[in-house]
């Protein structure tokens, strides 16, 4: 069964920065391309970033590039999202997911985590 | 970027009646690379259709997808209690975009 167990959320001031985690299991993780999508209170679903299985190939959305940094490891089967200059409308739970195929465009989301909050106030 | 409108925002029916939720984009999607996800409070998304008429593994039969080009349409066949929930479609072509959602309640 697969399991995706996000970490590291929580409140950061305005201008901080976060670094979240997602620890995969139950499949063989440097297989698959995974992604981070974000859903603020009450709000719809948006996505932030995904990157291919062997980490070489990242994208952003434009609303985080250059202050967000998705990366992974293999070897410890973890996805994470370095998060800096975090601003409040960065406050959402933020999802691990995982992606059907090893490469991210047209790989459509086939599991997601249960998500981490991160809340960005002073 | 694809801008995908859903319609309506909200859908009130009672257990056994007809939903049809509709995603329309604002320019043609890809190979049909159109996915609805269903999320309920407190839950994580989880994936119904891709290729905008495939069931995903464990989905019932009830939930069909269809659509081509900018107008998708998911429906649920049968209400059953567990499907009242919120609805997204989601295109999977550079750069990702998501509806924002029919919440589909009991009425």
């Amino acid at each position: 069964e697969v399991q995706l167990l996000e970490s590291g959320g929580g409140l950061v001031q305005p201008g901080g920065s976060l670094r979240l985690s997602c620890a995969a299991s139950g499949f063989t993780f440097s297989s698959y391309a995974m992604s981070w999508v974000r859903q603020a209170p009450g709000k719809g679903l948006e996505w932030v970033s995904g990157i291919s299985a062997n980490g070489a190939s990242t994208y952003y959305a434009d609303s985080v590039k250059g202050r967000f940094t998705i990366s992974r490891d293999n070897s410890r089967n973890t996805l994470y999202m370095q998060m800096n200059s975090l601003t409040a409308g960065d406050t959402a739970v933020y999802y691990c997911a995982k992606n059907v195929y090893d490469y991210v465009w047209g790989s459509y989301l086939v599991s997601w985590g249960q998500g981490t909050l991160a809340t960005v106030s002073s | 970027e694809i801008v995908l409108t859903q319609s309506p925002g909200t859908l009130s029916l009672s257990p056994g009646e007809r939903a049809t939720l509709s995603c329309r984009a604002s320019q043609s999607v890809s190979s049909s690379y159109l996915a609805w996800y269903q999320q309920k409070p407190g839950q994580a998304p989880r994936l119904l259709i891709y290729g905008a008429s495939s069931r995903a593994t464990g989905i019932p039969d009830r939930f069909s997808g269809s659509g081509s080009g900018t107008d998708f349409t998911l429906i649920i066949s049968r209400l059953e209690p567990e499907d009242f929930a919120v609805y997204y479609c989601h295109q999977y072509s550079p750069p990702w975009t998501f509806g924002q959602g029919t919440k589909v309640e009991i009425k």
